[in-house]
């Protein structure tokens, strides 16, 4: 069975830099997408960025990027010039080329600091 | 459009006692899906609808039932309400497999007492 981690609970970063988010996850399928979703405190899910696994580069929306390493089966989350709107619960996910089911990582929470 | 849209958005309930959630999109969806979301855990799959008329068991099951009403319409049931149903519920819908993104309604909060 497929499983996702994310091994921060929690992080934080001030106003205006940098932090990343990290997942890893264990599979043996080797097609397969990469999600990270974005819950703020409205609890609606917001999807960030998606990650096909058969693509060698690595998916940027904005400020959001990913390191993805596929070897190392590790998919982490870049977020530049942090803004106070970031400050979410971020939930890393992954799921089959052919499978319906998205399993999902515990989520890190990430406070912004003014 | 609104989307995926699920009702209601708070409830309480005493142990015991039953209630269905309701769900709905308007985005032609073929599969729907109820999560439940607890700390720590992030979301578990309780139940999946691929295609009108099938559902299938996710990963936490039990003490749930499903129905897939149509293609716009998937409710939740908990028969005989416990304790440890207390979470947050959502619905979600998807066009398809692989990169198709899933798309979620607002979350039920429901604590039982």
């Amino acid at each position: 069975a497929q499983t996702v981690t994310q091994s921060q609970p929690e992080m934080s970063v001030q106003e205006a830099e940098t932090v990343t988010l990290s997942c890893t996850y264990d599979t043996s399928e080797s097609d397969y997408y990469l999600f990270w979703y974005k819950q703020p405190p409205s609890r609606q899910m917001i999807l960030v960025i998606r990650q096909e696994a058969y693509k060698q580069q690595n998916a940027t929306e904005n400020r959001f990027s990913v390191n993805f390493q596929k070897a190392a089966k590790s998919f982490s989350l870049k977020i530049s010039d942090s803004q106070l709107g970031d400050a979410a619960m971020y939930f890393c996910a992954y799921r089959f080329l052919y499978g319906q089911n998205f399993v999902f990582g515990p989520g890190t929470r990430l406070s912004v600091l003014p | 459009n609104a989307g995926v849209t699920q009702t209601p958005k708070f409830q309480v309930l005493k142990t015991g006692q039953s209630m269905t959630l309701q769900c709905a999109q308007d985005m032609n969806h073929n599969s729907m899906y109820w999560y439940r979301q607890d700390p720590g855990m992030g979301l578990r799959l309780i139940y999946y609808s691929a295609s009108e008329g099938t559902t299938d068991k996710g990963e936490v099951p039990n003490g749930y039932n499903v129905s897939r009403l149509n293609k716009r319409e998937f409710s939740l049931r908990l028969e005989s309400a416990a304790p440890s149903q207390t979470s947050v519920y959502f619905c979600a819908s998807s066009a398809g497999t692989g990169k198709k993104s899933v798309g979620f309604g607002s979350g039920t909060r429901l604590t039982v007492v």
